[in-house]
Parts: C-alpha cells; structure tokens; sequence
C-alpha cells in the first residue's frame, strides 16, 4: 500500500494562479481532509470529506474548492492564489471519524 | 463550538527529566474522539494514541503515558525519561460528532526541544 500520497512536493505560484494539489490513499477510507500548517497555529482545517460525493467546509475554506468523485482522490484546488496561502498543505484520510487518521508526506506551497 | 488548546507553545527539557504536555478541548458532543500526534523534525505526522469519550482510563506505553480528564475536558501526554529523540512538535486532536460536523480538529502544537 502506498498509503496518502500528495503531489506536487514543493510548488511554487504568482498571486492570482490558479492550481490543484492532488491527493489520493489506497486504503479504501471514507474520511478525508485537508489541512494547513503554519507556523504557530497549528493544522487548520481547509476541507473535508465523509465519503465519496460528500464535502463539507473546516475552519478556513475561504479561496479553497475541493470536490471528491471517488472515494480514493480528494483535490484541492486553489482558485487565485494569495500570498496568505503560502503554507504547508497536509491531506489526511481515515476509516472513520473515530479512527486515526493517516498523514500525506505534504506540499510545500509558496505563493508570490 | 469545539477547540482544542494547547497552551505551552515550547518546552525546553534536559533528557532524562520528565514532561508533560497539556490539551484541553472544548465540545458539545457526549461522543468524540481524542488522539496526539508527533511531528518529528522531519516533517511527517505520526499517531500516537486515540482516546474515546467514553474510555477515562489512562494509558501507559513504554515511556509515554495520557491522562484523559473529563471532568476537566483534558488529554495530557507525559513522556517519561525523555530523549533527544523525543524532540518534535506534538498535536493534540479532537474528532466530534453532529454539533460539531464530523470533523477532526487540531491545536496549535507544542515544541519539545530535548537537550542532551
């Protein structure tokens, strides 16, 4: 099993650009989510979602789309990158709420 | 609403010497879920332990052990003997149920920085 995976690693983007962060697991899990770490706050939730067509909004979704059409791919995408969005974007997954979650290896975004 | 505070931003240990690292949450659900996560210098997030709400009973492994409180809405995670290989940033969680949207929140992390 590959697990979460994440791509890209590192991007880089003019204010304005719009891009998707790709995530996918392969451990057949319902729950997924995305989350943004900053220095000093922590992981905020972006996105998140309990099962294929299912999405609901976290903390900070503002500038932030995710759709989920399968059950393995949860993207986010970014519509017009702000430089407010440079951060760390981490996608996790579990069996269900009450159950870890596992981590992707994360993309570094920078937004010029 | 649900939260999660983590008040010790840093903690600056010589090894040997024990810590602990405090959480209190906040929910209206009588069902949730509580866990600690690591995050090594590296960079990726490890789990460390899942608590539920109904489970008050502490739990040791090896040199780390949690104290879950509800009376005091606390999950505290004490690491025994510390090592230099404790150093990292440690996240406490909570996953709450229909008040809060099924989602899972985190804190704001606390740096331990074990010296040798």
């Amino acid at each position: 099993n590959a697990g979460v995976t994440q791509t890209p690693k590192f991007q880089v983007l003019k204010t304005g650009q719009s891009m998707t962060l790709q995530c996918a697991q392969d451990m057949n899990h319902e729950y997924m989510s995305w989350y943004r770490q900053d220095p000093g706050m922590g992981l905020r939730l972006i996105h998140y979602s309990v099962g294929a067509g299912i999405t609901d909004q976290g903390e900070v979704p503002n500038g932030y789309n995710v759709s989920r059409s399968t059950t393995e791919d949860f993207p986010l995408r970014l519509l017009s990158a702000a430089p407010s969005q440079t951060s760390v974007y981490f996608c996790a997954s579990s069996y269900s709420r009450a159950n870890e979650q596992f981590f992707g290896p994360g993309t570094r975004l920078t937004v010029l | 609403a649900q939260k999660v505070t983590q008040a010790q931003t840093e903690i600056s240990v010589v090894e040997k010497e024990d810590v602990t690292l405090d959480c209190v949450y906040e929910t209206r659900d009588t069902t949730y879920y509580l866990f600690w996560y690591k995050q090594p210098p590296s960079g990726e997030l490890v789990f460390l332990i899942r608590r539920n709400s109904f489970d008050e009973q502490n739990e040791i492994s090896g040199r780390y052990s949690w104290n879950f409180q509800k009376s005091t809405s606390s999950f505290n995670f004490t690491i025994t003997a510390s090592q230099v290989v404790d150093s990292a940033v440690y996240f406490c969680a909570l996953s709450v149920g229909p008040t809060g949207g099924f989602k899972t929140i985190f804190g704001a992390g606390t740096r331990l920085f074990v010296k040798a």
